[in-house]
């Protein structure tokens, strides 16, 4: 099984702020990486597929990149609404396989 | 739009089996594959398998094999994952989730409870 390793898993930063997360799976993924936002009592909501592309509403201060085994999810100007865990999860190869994850907190 | 609607919560005793559905709306539902997904406090989330309505085609992650079992009705829009012999350990939340390698649409979640 591929394994994805999230960093960091808990993280508190200031609105407004830029924050970072990785993800860094144990083969080559290609881009077949999606990030998923899961805001307290609610279900897992699709961010960015492919590694970098936007889904569909998603504000644009939210990106990605990466490729091979190496990705971030980068969300620009914190907002309050953006309390949060955040998963990498990988659809390269069965099974899929998601990250740890990133619970996100406000200073 | 899309919409993916699951089955209330159950309470359910050791042993026994439980069947949660997942009803889409909204596309295609025999050309996009449904996930499942389990969620455990602590646990993060765990991808159980899939199916593909139109061919009934499967796959599951081998540590769900013969604990989870997909089917679907085209008919119906619904798809359905019977969990067998429940231990504690099964006791989660289960999403299902529209796929094209990709997990865009999710359900609401359906919360499994086992206990005597």
């Amino acid at each position: 099984d591929i394994q994805m390793n999230q960093s960091p898993s808990s993280l508190s930063a200031s609105l407004g702020d830029t924050i970072t997360i990785t993800c860094h799976a144990s083969q080559n993924i290609n881009v077949w990486l999606s990030w998923y936002q899961q805001k307290p009592g609610n279900i897992p909501k699709l961010l960015i597929y492919k590694a970098s592309n936007l889904h569909t509403g998603v504000p644009s201060r939210f990106s990605g990149s990466g490729s091979g085994t190496g990705f971030t999810l980068t969300i620009s100007s914190l907002q309050p609404e953006d309390i949060a865990t955040y998963y990498c999860q990988q659809g390269q190869s069965y099974p899929r396989t998601f990250g740890g994850g990133t619970k996100l907190e406000i200073k | 739009q899309v919409q993916l609607q699951q089955s209330g919560a159950e309470l359910m005793k050791p042993g026994a089996s439980v069947k949660i559905s997942c009803k889409a709306t909204g596309y295609t539902f025999s050309s996009y594959w449904i996930e499942w997904v389990k969620q455990r406090p602590g646990h993060g989330l765990e991808w159980i398998g899939e199916i593909l309505p139109g061919s009934g085609s499967t796959n599951y992650n081998e540590k769900f094999k013969g604990k989870a079992t997909f089917t679907a009705d085209t008919s119906s829009n619904t798809a359905y994952m019977q969990l067998s012999s429940l231990t504690s350990e099964d006791s989660a939340v289960y999403y299902c989730a529209r796929s094209t390698m990709i997990m865009d649409y999710w359900g609401q979640g359906t919360t499994l409870t086992v206990s005597s």
